[in-house]
């Protein structure tokens, strides 16, 4: 079964508001990261975070990290069309190489 | 120009035959990975491979076959035992010590 679930499952905003996503998983990991894929297309990666960490910025991104709760959150500030596709999170288990467990998305829309 | 290539873009695969997925990278790096999605749904895990000449089943293996012979190449084939192949494919490498992956532009595979 899937590790992460991503909530909400969809999610549509007016261009230059900040959108919000979460993610929950179920065991122990090493690492959570963060993926974006355009309709039709390969994966994107986005932005990793470690188990030891907390918060993580990368441009408008934010990553939040809880491993208490076994959760995270990426938001994304001042959303613009471009924006508009479908968000990951992935749970690396550094046992033989780094398997990744994927959530099944959130599809965000930014309406201009 | 460095990445990951994947051909072809889509396939159609008949009643009882075999097909092959092509993955190429040129990235240099030692792991990669085959992953299977369903519409609206996150990425599965069918092989992965950290070093030539080995290779490990993922979650769903079951119906799929893969090569590793040579660095670069790791394709993957579609048996006849796939009872539901009909799906977006995607490969992606990593270096072996590091977690993030790097993803192909995926094949989407179609039954006639």
């Amino acid at each position: 079964s899937q590790q992460g679930e991503e909530d909400p499952q969809a999610l549509s905003i007016q261009e230059g508001e900040n959108a919000t996503m979460n993610c929950s998983y179920k065991t122990s990991i090493n690492n959570l990261q963060w993926y974006r894929q355009n309709s039709g297309r390969g994966l994107v990666h986005l932005i990793l975070i470690r188990s030891n960490e907390r918060e993580k910025h990368s441009g408008r991104l934010r990553v939040t990290l809880d491993t208490s709760k076994k959760s995270s959150s990426l938001l994304i500030t001042a959303s613009r069309a471009a924006d508009t596709a479908s968000y990951f999170c992935a749970t690396g288990l550094m046992e033989y190489g780094n398997k990744l467990v994927f959530g099944a998305g959130t599809i965000l829309r930014v309406k201009s | 120009d460095g990445g990951i290539t994947q051909s072809p873009k889509y396939l159609f695969r008949k009643e009882g035959q075999n097909v092959t997925l092509s993955c190429e990278q040129n990235l240099n790096h030692d792991a990669m990975y085959w992953y299977r999605q369903d519409p609206g749904q996150g990425l599965r895990l069918i092989y992965y491979s950290q070093i030539v000449n080995d290779f490990q089943k993922g979650d769903i293996a079951e119906g799929y076959s893969v090569s590793r012979e040579k660095k670069e190449s790791f394709p993957l084939t579609v048996t006849s035992a796939q009872k539901n192949p009909t799906a977006f494919y995607l490969c992606a490498s990593s270096i072996v010590s590091q977690e993030t992956q790097y993803f192909g532009p995926g094949t989407r595979l179609l039954v006639l």
